[in-house]
């Protein structure tokens, strides 16, 4: 089946670690996002990319890191410069036609983060 | 920045009853998306609307696009338990930007 998948499912950061959440796609799009998620807040955007190798900073993007090395993944770095990287993590794709007409944005089933 | 509300936050509602939740925007957009998350879960895309006016329906889902443009409603007909959940609007700019709701949490009691 096409989708969006997203590993692991729950993961523990001590202080002081970088880590790595996973994001993979089969549904051909072209651009991809990284969205985190707080108890009772909207989604706020933290890395976004619209072509491979090309990759831009979304509203929140101070202690994260991305690549884009290859269409189907884009994975996220949580580093250790972010305080408080406890959250509910999202990754999402689009056809990216860039107008935002005919646009239509899917989601992986997330990653929680917590800190030891 | 955009300014993107919706109404109402949380609802309690008897099973078989509709309901009706909106969204409202500061400005004019290309597309409202509408989504429903499951604790735990990522959210799942129910209805996507492209065009001022249009009316869509996914089942007993039915969500419309305002005609000014800034707004849309999403009503679900015939309530059932498995419809918990919160549900949020999506506005999607140019350039694969997207601004989220702060979502409208169903309760739905047997």
């Amino acid at each position: 089946d096409g989708g969006i998948t997203q590993s692991p499912k729950y993961l523990f950061r001590k202080e002081g670690q970088n880590v790595t959440l996973s994001c993979e796609q089969n549904l051909n799009h072209d651009a991809m996002y990284w969205y985190r998620q707080d108890p009772g807040q909207g989604l706020r955007l933290i890395y976004y990319s619209q072509i491979v190798n090309d990759f831009q900073k979304g509203d929140i993007a101070e202690g994260y890191s991305v690549s884009r090395e290859k269409k189907e993944s884009f994975p996220l770095t949580v580093t250790s410069a972010q305080k408080n990287p406890t959250a509910f993590y999202l990754c999402a794709s689009s056809t990216g036609t860039g107008t935002g007409t005919n646009e239509k944005l899917f989601f992986g089933s997330g990653t929680q983060l917590s800190v030891l | 920045g955009q300014q993107l509300n919706q109404s109402p936050q949380s609802m309690f509602i008897q099973e078989g009853e509709d309901v009706s939740m909106n969204c409202t925007s500061s400005s004019i957009f290309n597309t409202w998306l509408w989504y429903k998350q499951d604790p735990g879960e990522g959210p799942v895309l129910l209805i996507a609307l492209y065009k001022a006016g249009e009316l869509t329906s996914n089942g007993r889902l039915t969500a419309q696009f305002g005609i000014t443009r800034k707004d849309s409603f999403l009503n679900i007909s015939a309530s059932i338990p498995s419809d918990v959940g919160i549900y949020f609007c999506a506005l999607v700019r140019g350039y694969q930007k997207v601004t989220f709701g702060t979502g409208t949490k169903l309760q739905v009691i047997p």
